[in-house]
């Protein structure tokens, strides 16, 4: 079974630039999470969909970050524009559907992360 | 609110001794607790989870962790460093019961064994 994938695995642009970074989850698992870590920080989440809803997006820094799930399958994360505060590792994790059994008993399934730069 | 602390952000043992990463957290109810490793270059991995069953729990890699209400913590340790050990640890931290609930993280430990 293919894991989280999650592209590109590193980014480096500059201050006022656009960028999307993209999450594939597990086939078939109905939630995907995003979450952040920024530098010698802690992992922060930022936003959870179930299929292609929203569940939670309590985490999103600001505006300027933009999450889609179209058609419930892979996700992107867009910053734009970037600043250099939003330099970190992006991470994204997805779990199966609840359906009555607590997600406890899967837990997550994290990508690699994207290490996103903002020189 | 729920928080999590890690004492330590960088942790230093030999081969062979013994692994003690601390983990405090508050939550004003019953958590589901977290032990999560990575590997360079890998995502986040869990290593074991304690989910209000025993509250000694065992995980891969020959680590455990107890939790202890008292002390509101949840400390993971494990006998024998290997150097394959070596990565970064984080715990974790959700509210109780079925659903949908994020994970809040503390800031990890870094691990080091050295020969």
């Amino acid at each position: 079974e293919a894991g989280v994938t999650q592209f590109p695995s590193h980014s480096v642009i500059e201050k006022g630039q656009t960028v999307t970074l993209r999450c594939d989850p597990i086939s078939g698992h109905d939630n995907l999470y995003w979450y952040r870590r920024v530098m010698g920080k802690e992992i922060k989440f930022l936003l959870h969909f179930v299929k292609e809803s929203k569940q939670d997006e309590s985490g999103m820094p600001n505006n300027r970050f933009l999450a889609e799930r179209t058609g419930g399958t892979y996700s992107t994360l867009k910053v734009q524009p970037a600043e250099l505060e939003d330099s970190g590792v992006y991470f994204c994790a997805s779990s199966p559907a609840n359906e009555g059994i607590p997600w406890i008993g899967y837990g997550y399934t994290f990508g690699s992360g994207t290490r996103l730069t903002v020189v | 609110a729920q928080s999590v602390t890690q004492l330590g952000s960088h942790v230093s043992v030999s081969e062979g001794a013994l692994v003690l990463l601390r983990c405090n957290y508050s939550s004003s109810v019953p958590p589901y607790l977290f032990w999560y490793v990575q590997y360079p270059n890998q995502g986040l991995q869990l290593l074991l989870k304690y989910t209000s069953a025993a509250t000694l729990v065992k995980g891969i890699n020959g680590f455990e962790a107890e939790f202890k209400k008292s002390e509101t913590s949840f400390h993971l340790t494990k006998p024998s460093a290997h150097m394959s050990d070596a990565a970064e640890y984080f715990c974790a931290v959700s509210k109780g019961s079925g659903g949908y609930n994020k994970l809040i993280f503390g800031a990890g430990t870094r691990l080091a064994v050295h020969p």
